[in-house]
């Protein structure tokens, strides 16, 4: 059971805007920032957001992050077929002095 | 270009130890904190430890707490991960990554940059 809660799966057709949430507490998501990660089958976590809602160069537009109070959330827009994938939300947390991550969700485009 | 190679993996008897090495290149990993972060078969990720750009500070997840051990050697840009008393729950592909920003080592997750991973498969 992750310290953090995202919904196991999440949906959308091609040119849609989706969000994935990811709900944690005032030790970690309320008080640190929080990253988000896109993982293609068999490949290495490719960082997306960090910092609560900064993209790293190369990470397209279409995917913004925020934040408030106890929750984020992951938004992409204009889904496309490559954004199938896993998506994991993760933040330091201040009373177990580790990083914790969510327990994935993960997208399909129809 | 910033590289992250892991080595070290394998096929390891339950009981037994293992060292796992991420070698760096392309930035100043002296500047850098860094993380180990598993992953088992089918299973989501799992952060592991993560070190101080200086070595100073360490901080593990309690499932690994007491049998691993993160260290490094800046003056070989390579980061480790020693796991002794192998269990079958360790079977994991493990990937080391960097700190997203400068002179960190606990208080943020890993950022842009992860190795390929290498796999430990701990079976009798």
């Amino acid at each position: 059971q992750s310290v953090l809660t995202q919904p196991p799966s999440a949906s959308g057709t091609p040119g849609q805007r989706v969000t994935i949430s990811c709900s944690g507490s005032s030790s970690n998501i309320g008080t640190n920032y929080v990253y988000w990660y896109q993982e293609l089958p068999g490949t290495a976590p490719k960082l997306l957001i960090y910092r609560n809602n900064q993209r790293p160069s190369g990470v397209p537009d279409r995917f913004s992050g925020s934040k408030s109070g106890t929750s984020a959330s992951l938004a992409i827009s204009g889904l496309q077929s490559a954004d199938e994938a896993d998506y994991y939300c993760a933040a330091w947390d201040d009373s177990l002095n580790v990083v914790v991550f969510g327990g994935g969700t993960k997208l399909t485009v129809l | 270009q910033v590289q992250l190679v892991e080595s070290g993996g394998g096929v390891v008897q339950p009981g037994r130890s293992l060292r796992l090495s991420c070698a760096a290149s392309g930035f100043t990993f002296s500047n850098y904190g860094m993380h180990w972060v598993r992953q088992a078969p089918g299973k989501g990720l799992e952060w592991v430890a993560v070190i101080s750009y200086d070595g100073d500070n360490k901080y593990y997840a309690d499932s690994v707490k007491g049998r691993l051990t993160i260290s490094r050697d800046n003056s070989k840009n390579t980061l480790y991960l020693q796991v002794n008393s192998l269990r079958t729950e360790d079977t994991a592909v493990y990937y080391c990554a960097k700190d997203q920003q400068l002179l960190l080592g606990g208080g943020e997750p890993p950022g842009d940059y992860w190795g390929q991973g290498t796999l430990v498969t701990v079976s009798s």
